[in-house]
């Protein structure tokens, strides 16, 4: 498969800490992809990154792209109750056709 | 605007009825796709449409589902007949080209008894 693969499944942290989220996988890709979903909603798109990117920010989101290594981070910094949510990375293989990873579940406790 | 719209929310329906889920993308945008997430599976591409036209429907689990795209403002995607394995959230999302990022509805969580 070439799904992407998340890490950890599931994370839960104080309000205030950061959050890290990594992504791996397993062939070459055109850009990777970082969407949330609350639970019950549908994605929301927080970031994406090109295959010749190495780190891209966005407000509190940090992500770095590894293509040697073929795996992804997302950094949440000074995390906040509102950012519990499910985080997956989605891999653009072949312009259009993105492959979405299981998800980690994110909790954030206030 | 108004973002990807998708009816209904929520839909609960009997094994061997027939399920027809709609959406309309963001206006301008020329790419449509349709999802399925699942628990066991996660979030899988069924089809996807540029410009009206079906581009890929490899991910289209077999002849009981099929998908229109009559105008660029809508799109159906039908289950006939439905069975209880088909249970899941159907997401519909929409971009402004093909490597441009997707926006995706709210979904539609399909119960069938």
């Amino acid at each position: 498969s070439q799904q992407g693969e998340e890490d950890p499944q599931a994370l839960s942290i104080q309000e205030g800490e950061n959050a890290t989220m990594n992504c791996s996988y397993k062939t070459s890709i055109n850009n990777l992809q970082w969407y949330r979903q609350n639970s019950g909603r549908g994605l929301v798109h927080l970031i994406l990154i090109r295959s010749n990117e190495r780190e891209k920010h966005s407000g509190r989101l940090r992500v770095t792209l590894d293509t040697s290594k073929k795996s992804s981070s997302l950094l949440i910094t000074a995390s906040r109750a509102a950012d519990t949510a499910s985080y997956f990375c989605a891999t653009d293989y072949s312009n259009y056709k993105l492959t979405f990873g299981k998800g980690t579940l994110l909790t954030v406790n206030p | 605007d108004a973002g990807v719209i998708q009816s209904p929310r929520h839909e609960v329906t009997e094994m061997g009825q027939e399920v027809t889920l709609r959406c309309k993308p963001i206006s301008g945008h020329n790419s449509l796709f349709w999802y399925r997430q699942t628990m066991m599976r996660g979030l899988e591409l069924l089809i996807y449409f540029n410009n009206n036209v079906p581009i890929d429907d490899s991910g289209m689990p077999e002849d009981r589902f099929s998908a229109k795209m009559p105008n660029a403002s809508f799109s159906t995607l039908k289950i006939q007949p439905s069975e209880p394995r088909d249970s899941a959230v159907y997401f519909c999302a929409s971009s402004l080209g093909t490597e441009d990022t997707q926006y995706f509805g709210p979904g539609t969580r399909l119960t069938v008894l």
